[in-house]
């Protein structure tokens, strides 16, 4: 089975702050992305990448940027966190015919 | 217009109860249908893919895609309080997945 792993499963900041959330996938996959869930939205297309160190804007990019040293490995960072970026991040990785498997989530609460 | 129209409900149903859930999309150029499921504190998990107009069964749930009216839909025979969750579609297109808002499911015993 696919495996995705995000580093925190909750996560409180305070307005400012420069915020790592990483995810890691075991299962090879090139694909990777980043989604936001908030509540009647659904799932916004942050950020993506289709291959190492190469990264594509979703939807909603402002006030996020990634990074993708390692194949396995995708980082979102908040360069200065705001409190509209309060919400559940869902990391997600792509096998064939654009099945996506996702990480458990974390919650971040920005004060 | 959104390109994928889902209702968020809730929907509150009895054990054993017939559900059905509905999504809507905007483009006929779309090409894969995907439901998942998402437990709450959890992420989504992959329940049922179909690529063509029909239906596709899988146990106790069945998913039917009319690309005439474009519409999908994810029916559950015999509901269990365990298919308690949110239900969201999902379609393939602009080579990137659209997601519905999420209907959140409630089967009671």
């Amino acid at each position: 089975d696919v495996k995705v792993t995000q580093s925190s499963r909750y996560l409180v900041k305070r307005t400012g702050e420069k915020v790592f959330l990483e995810c890691v996938q075991d299962m090879d996959h090139e694909n990777m992305f980043w989604y936001r869930q908030d509540p009647g939205l659904g799932l916004r297309l942050i950020y993506f990448s289709y291959d190492v160190k190469m990264k594509e804007k979703g939807d909603i990019p402002e006030g996020y940027s990634v990074s993708r040293e390692k194949k396995e490995r995708f980082s979102l960072i908040l360069e200065s966190a705001s409190t509209n970026q309060t919400s559940m991040y869902l990391c997600a990785c792509e096998g064939g015919l654009q099945e996506q498997f996702f990480g458990p989530g974390t919650r971040l609460t920005v004060l | 217009q959104k390109e994928v129209e889902q209702d968020p409900g809730p929907l509150s149903v009895p054990e054993g109860a017939i559900v059905s859930l509905n999504c809507t999309y905007s483009n006929s150029a779309f090409q894969y249908f995907m439901w998942y499921r998402q437990y709450s504190r959890k992420g989504p998990e992959l329940l049922m893919y179909t690529y063509s107009s029909g239906n596709k069964e899988d146990g106790r749930f069945t998913a039917q895609v009319d690309k005439s009216s474009k519409y999908i839909s994810l029916f559950i025979r015999d509901s269990q309080p365990s298919d308690s969750a949110t239900y969201l579609c999902a379609i393939s297109g602009y080579n990137k997945l659209i997601f519905g808002a999420g209907t959140r499911l409630a089967v009671h015993p």
